[in-house]
């Protein structure tokens, strides 16, 4: 079984604070992204990598920054937290061609205080 | 452009009654595939199904069965005889050649004891 794990599933950070969620994914999965959940607007991407030291862009990057140096890892940065960045992370993988299932860790809840 | 839609937010049912779950989707490709997710309390998006967009046959997998219609352009899942395990939220989801995946806003089902 793909197991994706995030290495938090609370934080609490403060306002300003530069702060680094990681997600680790164990199936060799050329694949990885970062979704934020918010409550009625579904998942939606922030960033994804399709390959090691890769990154694009996704639906709302604004305010992050990410990190793949090795092909299991994809770190998700926010490079100065902001209340409005109060939310569920969550991070998937999945193989390399197109139409593959997403796998998902168990979610980082984020407060910004 | 891509949408999916989720019309019910939440939903309540007492167990061992039916319950579907609306889903119905946009896209300009010929080629495509939709996805069911399940999220429990616990925050791990769950993978429930796949489906090509040349396959219309329906599915069962126990309790689960899925209606794919491409005429109207929807995806339902069906839950028969409903546990308090299934309460959960579920997503809807759409993937397209070059785009990423888009997700419902996701319905809540409550099953009651």
């Amino acid at each position: 079984d793909v197991k994706v794990t995030q290495s938090s599933r609370y934080l609490v950070k403060r306002t300003g604070e530069k702060v680094f969620l990681e997600c680790v994914q164990d199936m060799d999965h050329e694949n990885m992204f970062w979704y934020r959940q918010d409550p009625g607007l579904g998942l939606r991407l922030i960033y994804f990598s399709y390959d090691v030291k890769m990154k694009e862009k996704g639906d709302i990057p604004e305010g992050y920054s990410v990190s793949r140096e090795k092909k299991e890892r994809f770190s998700l940065i926010l490079e100065s937290a902001s209340t409005n960045q109060t939310s569920m992370y969550l991070c998937a993988s999945s193989l390399g061609s197109t139409f593959e299932p997403q796998h998902f860790g168990d979610g980082t809840r984020l407060s910004i205080l | 452009a891509q949408k999916v839609t989720q019309a019910q937010t939440e939903i309540s049912v007492v167990e061992k009654e039916d319950v579907t779950l609306d889903c119905v989707y946009e896209t300009r490709d010929t080629t495509y595939y939709l996805f069911w997710y399940k999220q429990p309390p616990s925050g791990e998006l769950v993978f429930l199904i796949r489906r090509n967009s040349f396959d219309e046959q329906n599915e069962i997998s126990g309790r689960y069965s899925w209606n794919f219609q491409k005429s109207t352009s929807s995806f339902n899942f069906t839950i028969t005889a409903s546990q308090v395990v299934d309460s959960a939220v579920y997503f809807c989801a759409l993937k397209d050649y070059g785009q990423n995946f888009v997700f419902g806003p996701g319905t809540r089902l409550s099953v009651l004891p």
